[in-house]
Order: structure tokens, then C-alpha cells, then sequence
């Protein structure tokens, strides 16, 4: 079965710092992979989408980036945090883009102070 | 783009009473419908899902109806408990990313 393993769970960085979040899915090839951002417990922001390896579409622009190494392996990283910047994040993976379910990681709680 | 209207935005509810939340979406080459449950500080996970050649779907409690004409869909859930708050996504989907809505915050009262 399919599985998706995102972390940290937590973190809490200073403003001005960099990020890496990290993502990966087994059980399946080629995946479908998504970064949302969440803030304040509600609407799902659609970040960055990935159809395949070093293949990354931007939704939002703004000091996030993304990156894709290898085939389940999908990574978010910011090179200086800002405090809007915090908020949930959570990776996603579907075998389509999207007329198919979207299976979300446990998620990122990041706090920027 | 897809541009997909949730509402209301939060809902207050007896335990077994029903409860709808409805969505609308803009986009007729939508053909997926999605809907995602997410409980406190967990992650959204799909609840029941109807695609464009259905009209209705129904698992146990949970019923989504679709209306395609019209470009609403609802998410009716039947004799409430208390576990069932939590906030709902809806979403439309089709050779795109899915659009989500803003959620609905369910809230069940004992």
C-alpha cells in the first residue's frame, strides 16, 4: 500500500532563516505531488505541483520554493523566513492531476517568530 | 480557472440532526468532486467523492448529491455525532489540480 512521510512534524524557526521541509511517498511510481499551505486551520493554498522529476509548477509567488530530486521525493525550502510564513503545510500525492484523490502527509506546524 | 464556493462557512448542529454544506463551482469541464474531512491539527482525508456521470452517492450516513447543470454539488451528512465536527473541503477536479473550497466548519452539539 501507498504511503506518504512528511517532516518535521514541528518546527519553529527565526525570521530570516532557511527552511527545508521534506516529503516522500512509497508504494507507488511517478506520483502527483503537492505542497499546501494552510493558515489559521482553514482553506488549503495550493504552493507548487510536481508531474514528475525536476518538473515544478508555482501557484503562489513568493519567497517558497520547491524542489523534486527524485521520483517521490518532493522538498520546500525558503532560503530567509519571513513571519508570514508561518502557518500548516502539507504535501500531497495523487496518481493524476486531477480527477483523482488527493492523499495528504500528517503536516508541518511551522511558527516563524 | 476553476473558481469553487463553499458555504456556510460554519455550521452549528444538535447530534442527530443532519447536516448540509453546499458548493458551487464555475468551470463545466470540472468532472471530479471531491470531499475531505479534517479534524483538529490532522490532515484532510477524503470522506466520499462523486464524479460528473453520477448524480448521487451515498455511504452510510454520508450522501453527496450533483447537479451539473446547475454546477452545485452538497455534502449531506445524516444523524450527527459528535465526532463528526471537524472542517470540510469540497473540491472540483478535472484535467487540472482540484480547486478547494474555503472549508465549513461543522460543529456538533451533544
Amino acid at each position: 500500500s501507498q504511503t506518504i512521510h512528511q517532516w518535521p512534524a514541528t518546527l519553529v524557526q527565526p525570521v530570516g532563516s532557511p527552511l527545508s521541509l521534506e516529503c516522500t511517498v512509497e508504494g507507488t511510481s511517478n506520483p502527483n505531488l503537492y505542497w499546501y499551505r494552510q493558515a489559521a486551520g482553514r482553506g488549503l493554498q495550493l504552493l507548487f505541483y510536481s508531474v514528475g522529476i525536476g518538473q515544478i509548477s508555482s501557484e503562489v509567488p513568493q519567497n517558497l520554493s520547491a524542489s523534486r530530486p527524485q521520483d517521490r521525493q518532493f522538498i520546500l525550502s525558503s532560503k530567509k523566513l519571513l513571519l508570514s510564513d508561518s502557518g500548516f503545510y502539507l504535501c500531497a500525492w495523487s496518481v493524476t492531476t486531477g480527477s483523482d484523490i488527493q492523499y495528504f502527509g500528517a503536516g508541518t506546524r511551522l511558527s516563524v517568530l | 480557472g476553476e473558481n469553487v464556493e463553499q458555504h456556510p462557512s460554519t455550521l452549528s448542529v444538535q447530534e442527530g440532526d443532519s447536516a448540509v454544506i453546499k458548493c458551487t463551482y464555475s468551470d463545466s469541464a470540472s468532472n471530479y468532486f471531491p470531499w475531505y474531512k479534517q479534524e483538529l491539527g490532522k490532515r484532510p482525508q477524503l470522506i466520499i467523492d462523486i464524479r460528473s456521470n453520477v448524480g448521487e452517492k451515498k455511504d452510510q450516513r454520508i450522501a453527496v448529491t450533483l447537479n451539473k447543470t446547475a454546477k452545485h454539488f452538497s455534502l449531506h451528512i445524516t444523524e450527527t455525532q459528535p465526532e463528526d465536527s471537524a472542517v470540510y473541503f469540497c473540491a472540483a477536479g478535472g484535467s487540472y489540480i482540484p480547486t478547494f473550497g474555503r472549508g465549513t466548519s461543522l460543529i456538533v452539539h451533544p
